[in-house]
């Protein structure tokens, strides 16, 4: 398996803009999670679904932020409008069972927001 | 929900040296505590995990040791090599939720 995989690497866009970040967990993992890392606030929990369902999203900043999982191998998170203080490392991060089961991350999207 | 610090935030070590990151946890019902290893530019990696039915847990060089009266556990790394020069986070499982800590900075000199 190729790992979790996550695009773009890298995201450069200007306020007010939607950014779409897409992730593809590993095949059979049941769990998928999304983290932004900051240096101030370091990794934190946005929102995870199991079974493609969202279980948890009280992480989610506010409105702006939304995230789907139409089927076991795709996610993506939205960010619409953006703005300069979303700029972060968004992880994507899959399990095959919540907590007590490893999470193997993807590489990350870069994001910046101008 | 459940509140996972970490000391020292930055941490530099000769190389052969021994490091150790602490981590206290606010939740006493949480039972799972893994460590992750993020290398610059690169995704954390899980690198040592221990729950609460046991008191330590070692993997060559490194160890975990659970402290769970103190609400505090800890990440020991023997005979440092520049290959362990990251930024390690804990994590605690309680109420249903991995929170990590912020992330300790670990620089091996050689």
């Amino acid at each position: 398996d190729a790992g979790v995989i996550q695009s773009p690497r890298h995201e450069v866009t200007e306020m007010g803009q939607e950014v779409t970040l897409r992730c593809k967990p590993i095949s059979g993992h049941d769990y998928l999670f999304w983290y932004r890392q900051t240096m101030m606030r370091g990794l934190e929990l946005l929102i995870y679904f199991n079974n493609n369902v969202p279980i948890d999203d009280s992480g989610m900043p506010e409105d702006r932020f939304s995230a789907k999982m139409p089927n076991a191998s795709f996610s993506n998170l939205k960010i619409q409008p953006s703005e300069p203080r979303d700029s972060a490392v968004y992880f994507c991060a899959s399990s095959l069972g919540f907590a007590l089961e490893k999470l193997f991350f993807g590489s990350g999207t870069q994001l910046s927001v101008l | 929900g459940e509140n996972v610090e970490q000391h020292p935030s930055t941490l530099s070590v000769q190389e052969g040296d021994s490091a150790v990151i602490k981590c206290t946890y606010s939740d006493s019902a949480s039972n799972y505590f893994p460590w992750y290893k993020q290398e610059l530019g690169k995704r954390p990696q899980l690198i040592i995990d221990i729950r609460s039915n046991v008191g330590e847990k070692k993997d060559q060089r490194i160890a975990v040791t659970l402290n769970k009266t103190a609400k505090h556990f800890s990440l020991h790394i023997t005979e440092t090599q520049p290959e362990d020069s990251a930024v390690y986070f804990c994590a605690a499982y309680g109420n249903n939720r991995l929170a990590f800590g912020k992330g300790n900075q670990v620089v091996v000199i050689p």
